[in-house]
C-alpha cells in the first residue's frame, strides 16, 4: 500500500462546479496534510494545509479532513478554467517525522 | 529574497559530466529538501536538511548524487559522472521547520531542468 494514494484522474468538472479531489493515507499518526496545485512545467505551489480534524476553508477552496478514517480532501467550488492542473497531496507521517510524503497527483480538467 | 530561488534554470549536459545545482530557501527557514520529477511524474525524495543534524541521504538514487548544505543556508546537489536517466526536474523545497505540526509547510523553487544528452 502506498503511503499516500490519490487517484490519477483525469478528473473533468464542468465550469462553475465543484471540483473533489480525495486522498488517503496509511499512517494513522500522521500529523498535518497539505494540497499542493502544480500547473504543467512549472513547480508546485502550495494552496491549503490543515492539521485538526474537520474543514478548513479559504476562499474557494476547502480542505477536509478525517483522521479516523484516514482521508483527507480539497474542494474547489466555482470552478475555473484556471483550476485545470495537477494538485498533489502530502503528508507528515509520524514514521518519517521530518518528511512530507508525496501523493502522485490527480490531474484536474476544468471544461468551460 | 521573497521565496525559494534555483540556478540554473535549466542545465544541457553531456553523459559523464558532473553538473551542479545550486538553491537558496526562505530565509530563515531551517529545513531544505531536494526532489527529483521527471516527466509526467510524481516527486522523488531525494535529501534532506535540518539545521545543523546530518542530512537525510535515504532518497539519493546512487553514490554519484551528493549534497551539501553550507552555513544552514544555500544548497548544493551535485551529480557525478552524469547519465541520461538522470534527465528531470530538480526541485528544491524548504520550510522554516521540519515535523509536527505548524511551520514545516514546504515552499517550492522554481526548479532546475537537467538534460543529459
Amino acid at each position: 500500500q502506498k503511503e499516500v494514494e490519490q487517484n490519477s484522474g483525469p478528473l473533468s468538472v464542468p465550469e462553475g462546479a465543484i471540483a473533489s479531489l480525495n486522498c488517503t493515507y496509511s499512517d494513522r499518526g500522521s500529523q498535518s496534510f497539505f494540497w499542493y496545485r502544480q500547473y504543467s512545467g512549472k513547480s508546485p505551489e502550495l494552496i491549503m494545509f490543515i492539521y485538526s480534524n474537520g474543514d478548513k476553508e479559504d476562499g474557494r477552496f476547502t480542505a477536509q479532513l478525517n483522521k479516523a478514517s484516514q482521508y483527507v480532501s480539497l474542494l474547489i467550488r466555482d470552478s475555473q478554467p484556471s483550476d485545470s492542473a495537477t494538485y498533489l497531496c502530502a503528508v507528515n507521517p509520524l514514521s518519517s517525522a521530518s518528511k512530507i510524503i508525496f501523493g502522485s497527483g490527480t490531474r484536474l480538467s476544468i471544461r468551460p | 529574497g521573497a521565496g525559494v530561488s534555483q540556478s540554473p534554470s535549466n542545465k544541457v549536459t553531456e553523459k559523464g559530466k558532473d553538473v551542479e545545482l545550486r538553491c537558496d530557501p526562505i530565509s530563515g527557514h531551517t529545513a531544505l529538501y531536494w526532489y527529483r520529477q521527471s516527466l509526467g511524474q510524481g516527486l522523488e525524495f531525494l535529501i534532506y536538511f535540518q539545521g545543523n543534524s546530518a542530512p537525510d541521504k535515504s532518497g539519493l538514487p546512487s553514490d554519484r548524487f551528493s549534497a551539501e548544505r553550507t552555513g544552514g543556508s544555500v544548497s548544493t546537489l551535485t551529480i557525478q559522472r552524469t547519465q541520461q536517466e538522470d534527465s528531470a526536474v530538480y526541485l528544491c523545497a524548504s520550510s522554516r521547520l521540519a515535523g509536527g505540526s505548524w511551520g514545516n509547510e514546504q515552499f517550492f523553487g522554481p526548479g532546475t531542468r537537467l538534460t543529459v544528452l
